[in-house]
């Protein structure tokens, strides 16, 4: 099977501009989450998706949003872009329903904003 | 907010010494997991250890658990450079999957192996 996916890798993007960030879990996984990791903060959750809906939530901005479509990909976005939103956006997906088991993470999308 | 804490935060052994990183939590759990991650890339799944578990293996990896300090160990023996990583514990909470948190992680150990 192939891994999770990530799209783009690398990006820069000015304060203020907005950004969409791909991630196409592994084929069968209908839970997506997303983690942003900073050398300051370390990895913090974002938000899951699971069916379509969000089913978990962290403790980030309403700046910070996500979707899934029904093919369990999904799109986080960030609007009004802040030079604290530079970060690693690691994006996971996992097989199960319920509870919290294994993660299975893609590479990641490195966003610099200038 | 950060549940898991890793120590210590680097470590720097021989190849095929043996490498024990622990990782200490604050709130009830379900189970804590340990990833690996290598220099800024995508997080590995290592291992998961259950609440009601005190000791689980795979190959050179060895996990303890003990809730009633609410810590982990890993123990990875006979490191080889490719160890060269920084690891995370990962923790739930009983609650989670109904508008939690979500999986927490600590801050990690560095780990770099001399050849």
């Amino acid at each position: 099977k192939a891994g999770v996916t990530q799209t783009p890798r690398y990006l820069i993007k000015t304060r203020g501009q907005q950004v969409t960030l791909s991630c196409s879990p592994i084929s069968g996984h209908r839970s997506v989450s997303w983690y942003q990791q900073t050398p300051g903060q370390g990895l913090q959750f974002l938000f899951e998706y699971f069916s379509e809906t969000q089913r978990n939530k962290g403790n980030f901005p309403g700046r910070f949003s996500g979707r899934q479509f029904s093919n369990s990909r999904s799109e986080m976005n960030v609007s009004t872009l802040e030079l604290g939103d530079s970060a690693l956006y690691l994006c996971a997906s996992s097989l199960d329903a319920t509870g919290w088991y294994e993660q299975y993470f893609g590479p990641g999308t490195r966003l610099t904003v200038t | 907010s950060q549940q898991g804490e890793e120590d210590p935060q680097a470590l720097s052994i021989q190849e095929g010494e043996n490498a024990t990183m622990n990782c200490s939590y604050k709130t009830s759990i379900n189970n804590l997991q340990w990833y690996r991650q290598n220099s800024g890339r995508g997080l590995v799944h290592l291992i998961l250890i259950r609440s009601n578990e005190r000791e689980k293996h795979s190959g050179r990896l060895r996990v303890t658990l003990d809730t009633s300090k609410k810590s982990s160990s890993l123990l990875i023996t006979a490191s080889r450079a490719a160890d060269t990583a920084s690891y995370f514990c990962a923790t739930d909470a009983p609650d989670s999957g109904g508008g939690a948190d979500g999986l927490t992680f600590g801050k990690g150990t560095h780990l770099i192996i001399q050849p």
